[in-house]
């Protein structure tokens, strides 16, 4: 159980167009999920947190115009990446807090995407 | 600042031995202490965790050993396997606040 899958798992996109990743639950509901970013041999860094039917939380200095979060259901988390360009290119994750019942800070984390913007 | 700070960045151990990875801390709020473990191209996958009220957790080959009064907590790993080889981030968190703060990770080489 608690299983979190992410589509796509690597895209290839030109520079100024939108690139959009999800983030879906797949046998629980997740009321908060979690957008992270990680460079090469580097650590996560957190972007933004997501809340089921409410704007997301960004980090400070995450453009929240340029990374759109959007978490329309119980289980589906997207994650826009608007006007991506070269520096945008990166490893995409998201994780999903647990379900009531589990540890209240554990996290389960999707397989990332990565993103490479031509 | 640097809520958590991880140590060796990069480790090598022969198959058999025993992989030791530490993490520090300053916030003694923190309240949970988890270890995930990453391969390449993966998304990390929880490990282990431990809370402070013990002082050592062992799950299998795996064992976090905590240390509150030095605010230390670190992750053995006995009898590595060429199949342990992976990054190891250590992470910390406290109730009432969602977020996970990770270490910089230690990339584990087991070599045979």
């Amino acid at each position: 159980g608690a299983v979190v899958s992410q589509h796509p798992s690597w895209v290839i996109c030109k520079s100024g167009t939108s690139v959009k990743i999800e983030c879906r639950s797949l046998d629980f509901q997740a009321t908060t999920m979690f957008w992270y970013r990680q460079f090469p041999k580097q650590s996560l860094m957190l972007m933004a947190t997501s809340n089921e039917g409410s704007k997301a939380t960004y980090e400070q200095g995450v453009e929240k115009d340029k990374f759109l979060i959007n978490h329309a259901s119980l289980t589906l988390s997207t994650l826009t990446v608007t006007s991506a360009h070269p520096e945008d290119s990166s490893f995409y994750i998201c994780s999903a807090r647990a379900p009531a019942g589990m540890s209240y800070n554990e996290q389960f984390f999707g397989p990332g995407t990565r993103l490479t913007v031509l | 600042q640097q809520q958590v700070k991880q140590s060796p960045q990069s480790l090598i151990v022969q198959k058999g031995g025993i992989s030791i990875i530490n993490c520090a801390y300053e916030n003694t709020a923190f309240d949970y202490f988890p270890w995930y473990q990453q391969f390449p191209g993966k998304g990390p996958a929880l490990l282990i965790a431990i809370r402070p009220d013990v002082s050592e957790k062992k799950e299998g080959r795996f064992t976090i050993s905590f240390n509150k009064s030095a605010k230390q907590f670190s992750l053995h790993i006995m009898d590595s396997q060429p199949g342990d080889s992976a990054t190891y981030f250590c992470a910390v968190t406290s109730f009432g606040n969602e977020k996970l703060t990770f270490g910089t990770g230690t990339r584990l080489t087991i070599i045979p």
